[in-house]
């Protein structure tokens, strides 16, 4: 059974400092991974999606990598705001499965 | 821009109501999800739907029911509302297809059983 784990759950960075929030999964057989965020009380918004042929994609500042071998992928943001404060999740999709896997999130606060 | 909607962003029921949670989507994707989110219990899956009149169970489907009589359209229906079922429902979105498809949600629904 495919488990996603988020590390650390909680994380409080200076506004301006780089940053990265991991995701690992127990099994390397997925089809994509997809970066969310969500801002408390609200949906979720997509982020980014790395296909598993893909070993990164990137929009604005953020930048999402994936080592599918070993499990992992990182989400990289560049020059962080306060306005990136918020919860940010990954999921995968599993090899014969139509279904997202979550993380339980890892919740960012930037501190201006 | 693909859109997800939800008929409500918060509700308030009794016990042993029966509640309907709308959501619909604009951009014409077969797959449509409910999820309910809970805190330490992160995102669970309710019910999917691969098309029209197609569902299947997630991993929390006891309590719940759906429909999707209309592609745009997926309802997730409460029988009799318990405290437990207090919760954040979320729906979501996705064109058919194993690989490479961004799954979209709505806002989201905060329902309250008192």
């Amino acid at each position: 059974k495919q488990e996603v784990t988020q590390i650390p759950a909680a994380l409080s960075v200076p506004e301006g400092e780089n940053l990265v929030l991991n995701c690992s999964f127990t099994d390397s057989a997925i089809y994509n991974l997809q970066w969310f965020r969500q801002d408390p009380g609200k949906g979720l918004t997509s982020l980014l999606l790395i296909q598993s042929s893909q070993r990164e994609q990137t929009s604005g500042r953020l930048n999402a990598s994936l080592d599918k071998s070993s499990g992992r992928s990182t989400l990289y943001i560049a020059a962080s705001q306060p306005g990136d404060s918020a919860t940010y999740l990954c999921a995968v999709v599993g090899q014969g499965a139509q279904k997202l896997v979550f993380g339980q999130g890892t919740r960012l606060t930037i501190n201006p | 821009d693909v859109k997800v909607t939800q008929s409500s962003r918060y509700l308030v029921k009794r016990t042993g109501e029966k509640v309907f949670l709308e959501c619909v989507q604009d951009m014409d994707h077969e797959n449509m999800f409910w999820y309910r989110q809970d805190p330490g219990l992160g995102l669970r899956l309710i019910y999917f739907s691969y098309d029209v009149k197609m569902k299947e169970k997630g991993d929390i489907p006891e309590g719940y029911s759906v429909s999707r009589e209309k592609k745009e359209r997926f309802s997730l229906i409460l029988e009799s509302a318990s405290t437990n079922q207090t919760s954040m429902y979320l729906c979501a979105s996705r064109r058919q297809g194993l690989a490479g498809y961004e799954q979209y949600f709505g806002p989201g629904t905060r329902l309250t059983v008192t």
